[in-house]
């Protein structure tokens, strides 16, 4: 078990370009979650899924951001049009939900900087 | 809406010592969780403890320990006998028995001192 990877680690782009980011979870991990986490604060819930279904993506999830897990394995965050404000850490988590128990474990996440 | 606040945003202690992070909680639900998370700089987040709401018993895992006060809503975090290894930002967290997301506080620093 490898634990959860993310790529790239880092990330720097210039505003209104767009980027792609990548996570693996643990393998037969169930669920995988996006959240963001700027300087000073704690992570904020994006979206997760369960196997190949997106169940909730928060408010915060603006339409310049989209996510997939095409076969519920590994997912990919994407940033449109990307804006200085989405400067921040974007972490993954998958956890194995079973009978309604469930510990999330984090990746290392990727720092994006928008000049 | 869920709340965690973490209302001491450093905190200091010297290496062998015990120290106690705060973390209170606002929820109208009856069944949930709450985790404490460790992040050391530039590395990713570990779990350092769990408890559900459910049980009575506080949790321990052996030099962390919590204290789950739920009539308070406050779940503090007490690590015994500190190591330069603990430093790192600590964050207090929380989901429901339904929910999956969890919802973070805000972090404590925590400095280990010789």
């Amino acid at each position: 078990d490898t634990g959860v990877s993310q790529d790239p680690r880092h990330k720097i782009t210039k505003r209104g370009q767009n980027v792609t980011f990548r996570c693996d979870p643990i393998s037969e991990h169930n669920r995988l979650y996006w959240y963001r986490q700027t300087l000073g604060q704690g992570p904020e819930f994006l979206t997760y899924f369960q196997n190949e279904a997106q169940l909730e993506k928060s408010r915060l999830l603006s339409d310049r951001f989209s996510a997939e897990r095409p076969k519920g394995s590994f997912s990919t965050l994407e940033i449109q049009r990307t804006e200085q404000g989405d400067s921040a850490m974007y972490l993954c988590a998958s956890s194995l939900q079973y009978r309604g128990r469930e510990t999330q474990y984090f990746g290392p996440g990727t720092r994006l900087l928008v000049l | 809406a869920q709340t965690v606040t973490q209302s001491q945003p450093e905190m200091s202690v010297q290496e062998a010592e015990t120290v106690t992070l705060s973390c209170t909680y606002d929820t109208s639900e009856s069944d949930y969780y709450l985790f404490w998370y460790k992040q050391p700089p530039s590395r990713q987040m570990i779990l350092v403890i769990r408890q559900e709401a459910y049980k009575q018993q506080n949790a321990t895992e052996n030099r962390f320990s919590v204290n789950f006060q739920k009539a308070a809503k406050s779940f503090s975090l007490k690590i015994s006998d500190s190591q330069l290894g603990d430093a790192a930002m600590y964050f207090c967290a929380y989901r429901t028995g339904t929910a999956s997301k969890l919802t973070f506080g805000t972090g404590t620093r925590l400095q280990v001192t010789l």
